[in-house]
């Protein structure tokens, strides 16, 4: 079946700009969650859903970023007022039931 | 923050030999898990080994989890070009949260 998929796979946009980051899961897992990776670092811990409810948002830097699963399955992170401290590579993941978790290719964000 | 350490930070073997890569992590956890991920793709997962494991296989790879040390160790043997990647450990101790290392970069020459 598919995987995780992510779009855009590449986004440059300028500082102060607005960005969306979309997920898609795979299919009947209900759980998904957002990490942050930097070059030669490990993914960071930004905000896992269970359904349609963040269950845990303490990953996310600041108030300028946001995550929604409006309907348990697709979600969007949002970043506000883009930093150029932000570039990174964005992954998402999905899992049925908790433990291993299902990667997407990531979307690469690049802020000039 | 980040939780796990993995070591070395990188390494470069021939084709065919076996690669070991260490994991140091702080807190008590559920599970450690292994992940691959290489150059410009996503994170696949490897092998999960729950705490009260000490040893477990798959295919060519075997995964030690010491709680006592807070260590694990990853060993791929009769090492294949194809296994030149990066390679992560990360730790559950929440039965969701991972906590990731920063990875050893694993060269394998032919």
């Amino acid at each position: 079946g598919a995987g995780v998929s992510q779009t855009p796979s590449n986004k440059v946009t300028e500082k102060g700009k607005y960005v969306e980051l979309r997920c898609d899961p795979i299919s009947g897992h209900t759980a998904l969650y957002w990490y942050r990776q930097s070059l030669g670092q490990g993914p960071e811990f930004l905000i896992y859903f269970q359904g349609t409810g963040a269950a845990d948002d303490s990953g996310l830097p600041n108030d300028r970023f946001f995550a929604v699963r409006p309907e348990g399955s697709v979600s969007t992170l949002k970043i506000q007022r883009t930093e150029r401290g932000d570039s990174a590579v964005y992954l998402c993941a999905s899992s049925p039931m908790g433990e291993t978790q299902y990667f997407g290719p990531g979307t690469r964000l690049l802020v000039l | 923050s980040q939780q796990g350490e993995e070591d070395p930070q990188a390494l470069s073997i021939q084709e065919g030999e076996n690669a070991t890569m260490n994991c140091s992590y702080k807190t008590s956890i559920n599970n450690l898990q292994w992940y691959r991920q290489n150059s410009g793709r996503g994170l696949v997962h490897l092998i999960l080994i729950r705490s009260n494991e000490r040893e477990k296989h798959s295919g060519r790879l075997r995964v030690t989890l010491d709680t006592s040390k807070k260590s694990s160790s990853l060993l791929i043997t009769a090492s294949r070009a194809a296994d030149t990647a990066s390679y992560f450990c990360a730790t559950d101790a929440s039965n969701y949260q991972l906590i990731w290392g920063a990875g050893t970069k694993l060269i394998i020459k032919p």
